[in-house]
């Protein structure tokens, strides 16, 4: 069974800093893209990093770049967030998502059941 | 950037048909993929590639796309079908829809 659990959730001041896991069974992350997907409370959702299996290549969304890293270690099958000069804003539910691809689309099944972020002063 | 808009909410009854709308420039050149989210739980895919179904998802499932406009649509509604829904395509990232809300009355 492919299953992702995701950890490293918390309360931050703003600015401070935070990295989140997802590890993954029933697959290996390397052979995958990966995506952290974020919801913030009461709101929808929002694509934040992938990461290519093969190339290794990140990707952000523009509102994180220069302060999100996106990295993963296969000899424990674990998908990384290391989120630094945290913003309130950045207060959301941190899902981590297995890309399925084909053609020119990508998809995400399955997703972790997420891990909560909260910045505040 | 490429958008997509849904309504804010579909009401349905129960047994009855739901129709939700995921509208976008020409989404109909798109693969659209459909999320299923109950409260306090993770997405769920429920479509992928317009019409497609994961295993373990019900026939009651099924969706379409064409022109300007892509649709999930529930037959029978059940009340474990209430949550929301979220469209989302790829556009050298991901884009979602905004969600929508569905009630079974």
């Amino acid at each position: 069974e492919v299953l992702l659990l995701e950890a490293g959730g918390g309360f931050v001041q703003p600015g401070g800093s935070l990295r989140l896991s997802c590890v993954a069974s029933g697959f290996n992350i390397r052979n995958y893209v990966m995506s952290w997907v974020r919801q913030a409370p009461g709101k929808g959702l929002e694509w934040v990093s992938s990461l290519s299996g093969s190339t290794g290549s990140p990707t952000y969304v523009a509102s994180v770049k220069g302060r999100f890293t996106i990295s993963r270690d296969d000899s424990t099958n674990t998908l990384y967030l290391q989120m630094n000069t945290l913003r309130v804003e950045d207060t959301a539910i941190y899902y981590c998502a297995k890309h399925l691809i084909a053609g020119s689309t990508n998809w995400f099944d399955p997703w972790g059941q997420g891990t909560l972020v909260t910045v505040s002063s | 950037s490429y958008e997509l808009t849904q309504p804010l909410s579909v009401s349905v009854a129960l047994g009855q048909t739901a129709r939700i709308t995921c509208g976008g420039y020409k989404i109909g050149n798109r693969n659209v993929h459909w999320y299923q989210q109950k409260p306090g739980q993770a997405p769920l895919l429920v479509i992928y590639r317009d019409t497609n179904r994961p295993s373990g998802i019900p026939e009651r499932f099924s969706g379409s796309n064409s022109g300007d406009a892509a649709t999930l649509t529930i037959s029978r509604a059940h009340v474990g079908d209430e949550g929301d829904y979220y469209c989302q395509v790829w556009d050298s990232s991901a884009v979602f829809g905004g969600g929508t809300k569905l009630t079974v009355l």
